[in-house]
């Protein structure tokens, strides 16, 4: 059980709008740690999507876009398209005694 | 171009150790530290801890602490991560991937991954 929660799934239909969400407490997300988001395709190594809780690296879409209020961040993906379908990880780093560099559990899109 | 290169699949008894290695090129080795990572079977990302590449200073995950070494040979840009006393619990894809910066855990590349299996 990871100690980024993060739903197990979301869905969406093509063009529609998914988000996902990532809750951690005061001692990581809540302390003022940055969130970092990476989408992994199966068979394939992580990638990195969004880094320091909004910001995009070169050549990722517009249309993925990340928050961070309190202890929880979130990844929205507008006008989802078929490629969007991966697993996404928010990453974060923990001050108590587990990590101290924690991922979520996980997050599978699937575009219907 | 930024590249990380892994170790090819290992298979090791349990009680063993394993070495996995990472070959980087295109940019400096010892401006930035390496992370391990490792997914077992359908799940999540963990973290095995990192080491600066320059300094040589390791941090291990508690739950790996005892277990798992770090090094590095600079003249090779090359990263290593050995673990030992393996367990079956211990199969997985390990990852290495760059941080961006010396201290940093925002992992801009990252290795193609190596699996370890643990058999009788």
């Amino acid at each position: 059980q990871s100690v980024l929660t993060q739903p197990p799934s979301v869905s969406g239909a093509p063009g529609q709008r998914v988000s996902i969400s990532c809750t951690g407490s005061s001692s990581n997300i809540g302390s003022g740690y940055d969130v970092h988001w990476y989408k992994q395709l199966p068979g394939t190594a992580p990638k990195l999507l969004i880094y320091g809780n909004g910001n995009r690296p070169s050549g990722v879409p517009d249309r993925f876009s990340g928050s961070k209020s309190g202890t929880s961040a979130s990844l929205a993906i507008a006008g989802l398209q078929a490629e969007d379908e991966a697993d996404y990880y928010c990453q974060s780093y923990d001050s108590g005694l587990i990590g101290p560099v924690l991922f979520g559990g996980g997050t599978k899109v699937t575009v219907l | 171009q930024v590249q990380l290169v892994q170790s090819g699949a290992e298979v090791r008894k349990p009680g063993a150790s394993v070495k996995v290695s990472c070959k980087t090129s295109g940019y400096t080795f010892t401006r930035n530290a390496i992370h391990w990572v490792r997914q077992a079977p359908g799940q999540s990302l963990e973290s095995l801890g990192w080491m600066h590449t320059g300094n040589g200073n390791r941090i291990y995950s508690q739950k790996f602490q005892g277990r798992v070494t770090f090094t590095r040979d600079t003249s090779a840009s090359t990263a290593y991560m050995e673990l030992s006393n393996l367990k079956f619990e211990d199969r997985a894809v390990y990852y290495c991937a760059r941080a961006n910066g010396s201290g940093s855990y925002l992992l801009d590349f990252w290795g193609q991954g190596t699996l370890v299996a643990v058999s009788p």
